[in-house]
């Protein structure tokens, strides 16, 4: 079993939808959690950032991780064409790692 | 702002050239990483530079050596290119102290085509 499961899509959306994209991990660990937005020919980009359990929300994003379930998501409300991106997942074990822990990334298209 | 800067979007070499990927970042950062990402795979860490000159191994290291002379810059060699090597290629960089709490920086990418 892999430490990071992400669906990889892709994910097509009409414009104003609601889009969630998930992550499973097996590491109970894992206590640090991150979203990275990739658009196409860039690099990733730092989108949120979560620690332990509970949501954050930041605009039209709120990022929620259950460590029950060990499952992580990311929300975007009111989906724009600029959201079409790929979207990547990222944890660290309590007390740091040099390393972060990426999921594949799910590609995800908002159609206008 | 903060800044990693790989130093060619896009790059077309020949099999068995020697090609250098260069990356410089201006924040000090003692953790510097290369990675290669493909349709399917994710991101592969090649290696991994947690001071000058000290390099570790990555996951997928086989063809491909480093050099960290200078803090900011970390380079990746490709000794001999193959066309198994096309790819895109990341550099990002993190401090040390963060013991990557905060995430990476990344830089924009080389496009890499050996043909």
């Amino acid at each position: 079993q892999k430490e990071v499961e992400q669906d990889p899509g892709p994910l097509s959306v009409p414009e104003g939808a609601i889009v969630s994209l998930n992550c499973t991990y097996s590491n109970s660990a894992f206590q640090y959690f991150m979203w990275y937005r990739q658009y196409s020919r860039k690099g990733p980009e730092l989108l949120m950032y979560t620690y332990s359990s509970g949501n954050k929300e930041d605009g039209r994003f709120t990022a929620q991780v259950d460590k029950s379930s060990k499952y992580i998501s990311l929300f975007i409300r009111d989906s724009q064409p600029s959201d079409s991106a790929t979207y990547l997942c990222a944890m660290v074990p309590q007390g740091g790692s040099e390393k972060l822990v990426f999921g594949k990334g799910t590609k995800l298209t908002v159609n206008p | 702002d903060v800044k990693v800067t790989q130093s060619s979007r896009y790059l077309v070499k020949r099999t068995g050239e020697k090609v250098f990927l260069e990356c410089v970042q201006d924040m000090d950062h003692e953790n510097m990483f290369w990675y290669r990402q493909d349709p399917g795979l994710g991101l592969r860490l090649i290696y991994f530079s947690y001071d000058v000159k000290m390099k570790e191994k990555g996951d997928i290291p086989e063809g491909y050596s480093v050099s960290r002379e200078k803090k900011e810059r970390f380079s990746l060699i490709l000794e001999s290119a193959s066309t198994n090597q096309t790819s895109m290629y990341l550099c990002a960089s993190t401090p040390k102290w963060a013991r990557g709490l905060y995430g990476y920086t990344f830089g924009s990418g080389t496009r890499l085509t050996v043909v």
